[in-house]
């Protein structure tokens, strides 16, 4: 079954620890990983997408890698005003260009 | 530029009853796909249009139906409403490259069924 998985569900970090999210997925012929920031009541914002293993992008204190099995969101030393809820999705053969996304990472930052 | 714009953002209908969303796409976008996100999950694919047509469906029931209208904006329908029906509903529009640089979401409309 094609699906894509996060962990943690949550996550609590204080200002300045750094930490990473995952993403697993078990999709066939990959097409592309997207990655979605979402803020209470709010439609997700689109922060990276990453094509093939070994591709890494970055924007501010968020940095996406992409192996063969999984994605991961690194964050360097967050600040409180990047807790949100982090969305993995892929787009992929049998998805036709629509997306399947995982159900999100809460993240938390503590001043 | 505005971005993609969902009207209402909230709403309240009784079991049974019957919900038109509307959405209006990016500028330059042609192509808009509805997704329903219920609380604490992910979003989930219902169908896009393109040039006016049902595109892709993903795994809904006939009770939710749209269209497109010639200047890209877009309606979701859904009939005989059920409690489980209550969630957030997003609209996400793309010029055809969204598969590879990512589909731009309106803030959604939250309908709660009662």
């Amino acid at each position: 079954e094609d699906q894509v998985t996060q962990s943690p569900e949550a996550l609590r970090l204080q200002e300045g620890e750094s930490s990473s999210l995952n993403c697993s997925y078990t999709v066939s012929g990959l097409r592309g990983l997207f990655w979605y920031r979402q803020d209470p009541g709010k439609g997700p914002e689109f922060l990276f997408t990453l094509y093939s293993a070994g591709e890494e992008k970055e924007k501010e204190r968020l940095k996406a890698t992409l192996t063969k099995k999984e994605s991961f969101l690194h964050i360097t030393a967050p600040k409180p005003e990047d807790s949100a809820t982090y969305l993995c999705a892929a787009n992929y053969g049998g998805s036709q260009g629509n997306l399947i996304f995982g159900k999100g990472t809460k993240l938390s930052v503590k001043p | 530029d505005a971005g993609v714009t969902q009207s209402p953002t909230h709403l309240i209908k009784t079991r049974g009853q019957q919900v038109t969303l509307r959405c209006s796409p990016k500028s330059g976008h042609d192509t808009v796909s509805w997704y329903q996100q219920a609380l604490g999950q992910g979003p989930q694919f219902i169908f896009q249009y393109y040039e006016e047509e049902e595109r892709q469906r993903g795994n809904f029931p006939d009770r939710f139906s749209g269209h497109q209208f010639p200047n890209y904006s877009s309606e979701l329908n859904v009939n005989a409403l059920l409690l489980g029906d209550s969630a957030l509903y997003l609209c996400a529009s793309s010029d055809g490259t969204g598969y590879r640089y990512g589909y731009t979401f309106g803030s959604g409309t939250r309908l709660t069924v009662v």
